[in-house]
C-alpha cells in the first residue's frame, strides 16, 4: 500500500481482557517496528522484526505483551490481561532494512484504552 | 543507556518569525537522526534524516544541522506559519535501527 496502515484505529477494552493489534507496513519494507506513546512523551520502543524474526524485542515491558510476523510482512501485536497502564498510543513504522541509515515510515496509531 | 532531550517543551511564536528547536542526546554513537511532526492524535511524518556522516539536510523551509560530538541537534523554522503548529519529535537510532526519541516540542504559530 501507500503508506503504513493499523488497525483499529481505536479500542476501548476492559481491565483483564484480551486485545491483538495489527499493522500492515509499507509493501517491501523488511523491517518493522513497534512503538508505545503515553500522552505528552515521546514514543518508546517495544520490538523490532528483520523479516519473520523478532531481533530485538528489548522493549517489551512484561510477559503479557508478545508480537508476531509470520509471513514477513503483517504484524500483530498481542496483550494478554490487559491493564489500565497499558493505555496508550501503539505506533508501528517500517523501513527498507533494519540498517541505521534507513528512514522509518510510521502508521497512524492505535489508540487503545483499558477501562 | 542512550537518553534524547528536547528543549523547550512548548513554544508559542507569532507567524513569519524563525525559530530554532533544540535536541540533545547523551550517547555519541548514533546512526542517524531523525526529526518528525506530530499532530495532535495523528501519527508521526517524517521531516528530515540526518546521517551521523552528515552535518545538516535541508527541505523547504527546514533545516536541521548535526553536532555528533557535542551530542546537538537543532531544527530551523524559517519564516514560520500557523500551518507549522505540531509537536516536534527528535529521534536517534541506535543497533538494529531501533529509535530513541525524545519528548518534544509543542510548537504554536499565532496568526
Amino acid at each position: 500500500g501507500a503508506g503504513v496502515s493499523q488497525t483499529p484505529s481505536n479500542k476501548v477494552t476492559e481491565k483483564g481482557k484480551y486485545v491483538e493489534l495489527r499493522c500492515d507496513p509499507i509493501s517491501g519494507h523488511t523491517a518493522l517496528y513497534w512503538y508505545r506513546q503515553s500522552l505528552g512523551q515521546g514514543p518508546e520502543f517495544l520490538i523490532y522484526f528483520q523479516g519473520t524474526g523478532a531481533a530485538d524485542d528489548s522493549g517489551l515491558p512484561n510477559d503479557r505483551f508478545f508480537a508476531v510476523r509470520p509471513e514477513g510482512s503483517v504484524s500483530t501485536l498481542k496483550i494478554q490481561r490487559t491493564e489500565r497502564g497499558d493505555s496508550a498510543v501503539y505506533l508501528c513504522a517500517s523501513s527498507q532494512l533494519a540498517a541505521r541509515y534507513n528512514e522509518q515510515f510510521f502508521g497512524p496509531g492505535t489508540r487503545l484504552t483499558v477501562l | 543507556k542512550q537518553e534524547v532531550t528536547q528543549i523547550p517543551a512548548a513554544l508559542s511564536v507569532p507567524e513569519g518569525e524563525n525559530l530554532v528547536l533544540n535536541c540533545s542526546f547523551t550517547d555519541s554513537a548514533i546512526y542517524n537522526l531523525q526529526w518528525f511532526r506530530q499532530d495532535p492524535g495523528k501519527g508521526l511524518t517524517s521531516l528530515l534524516l540526518i546521517q551521523s556522516s552528515q552535518r545538516e539536510q535541508t527541505s523547504g523551509r527546514l533545516n536541521a544541522s548535526l553536532d555528533k560530538s557535542s551530542g546537538r541537534s537543532t531544527l530551523y523554522i524559517a519564516a514560520s506559519q500557523p500551518g507549522d503548529s505540531a509537536t516536534y519529535l527528535c529521534a536517534v537510532s541506535g543497533q538494529g535501527g531501533k529509535l530513541i526519541f525524545g519528548q518534544g516540542t509543542e510548537l504554536s504559530v499565532k496568526p
